[in-house]
């Protein structure tokens, strides 16, 4: 089956660092785009930024830019996100989704909350 | 970055009534290669986003009929035949033409 398996739900204090994880399976990992999307509570969806696991070419969404990190190791199908120094406003849902110019294929969300 | 702007923003619709959202674009959404990246999803409550409809009016495998798309440059409509309970949730245009990537603001559709 073709799939996205997300990390599970974190809780973390603000000025803490994360990693959160997204593996792919069922289909050849480093011929497609892996996104990050970011869904605030009660909120709509923004793109934080997109990687190419065949060369960890990576893109970022100019509001994310230099606030977070995607990176990919291929010998294990996984993306990552991550932050150095969480907060609160961090808070949110995040999927990873596959794709370039569009998604068709959504992780099923990794729910981060950041509260001291 | 383009902005994309859905309306309306709330859709209350009887069962078996039609539906439209539309979703403008603040520059066009032609790609240099000749394909407009304007798609539609859905989230239903408590679950991730799914595609229906992908470059303006391609139907996603196991997508209703009643679901089609339309409209080109700057300007799309998702349009729902006949609305059954299972279409009950949010709807998001999103354009994959220019970086950043950019959702609308998304359309809840309920039943009324």
């Amino acid at each position: 089956e073709v799939q996205l398996v997300q990390s599970g739900a974190e809780v973390k204090k603000p000025g803490e660092s994360l990693k959160i994880s997204c593996k792919g399976s069922g289909y050849n990992f480093p011929v497609y785009w892996i996104g990050w999307v970011r869904q605030m509570p009660g909120k709509g969806l923004e793109w934080v930024g997109i990687i190419y696991p065949g060369d960890s070419d990576t893109r970022y969404s100019p509001a994310f830019q230099g606030q977070v990190t995607i990176s990919v190791d291929t010998s294990i199908n996984t993306a990552y996100l991550q932050w150095s120094s969480l907060k609160a406003s961090d808070t949110a849902v995040y999927y990873c989704a596959r794709g370039w110019t569009t998604v068709d294929l959504w992780g099923q969300g990794t729910l981060v909350s950041v509260s001291s | 970055e383009v902005v994309m702007t859905q309306s309306p923003l709330s859709l209350p619709v009887t069962l078996g009534q039609p539906a439209s959202i539309s979703c403008r674009s603040s520059q066009s959404l032609v790609h240099s290669d000749g394909n407009t990246y304007l798609h539609w999803f859905i989230q239903r409550p408590g679950q991730s986003p799914r595609r229906l409809i992908y470059k303006v009016s391609h139907w996603d495998s196991g997508v209703p009929d009643r679901f089609s798309g339309s409209g080109s440059g700057t300007d799309f409509t998702l349009k729902i035949s006949r609305v059954e309970a299972e279409d009950v949730g949010v709807y998001y245009c999103m354009q994959g033409t220019h970086w950043p990537y950019t959702f609308g603001q998304g359309t809840k559709l309920e039943i009324k």
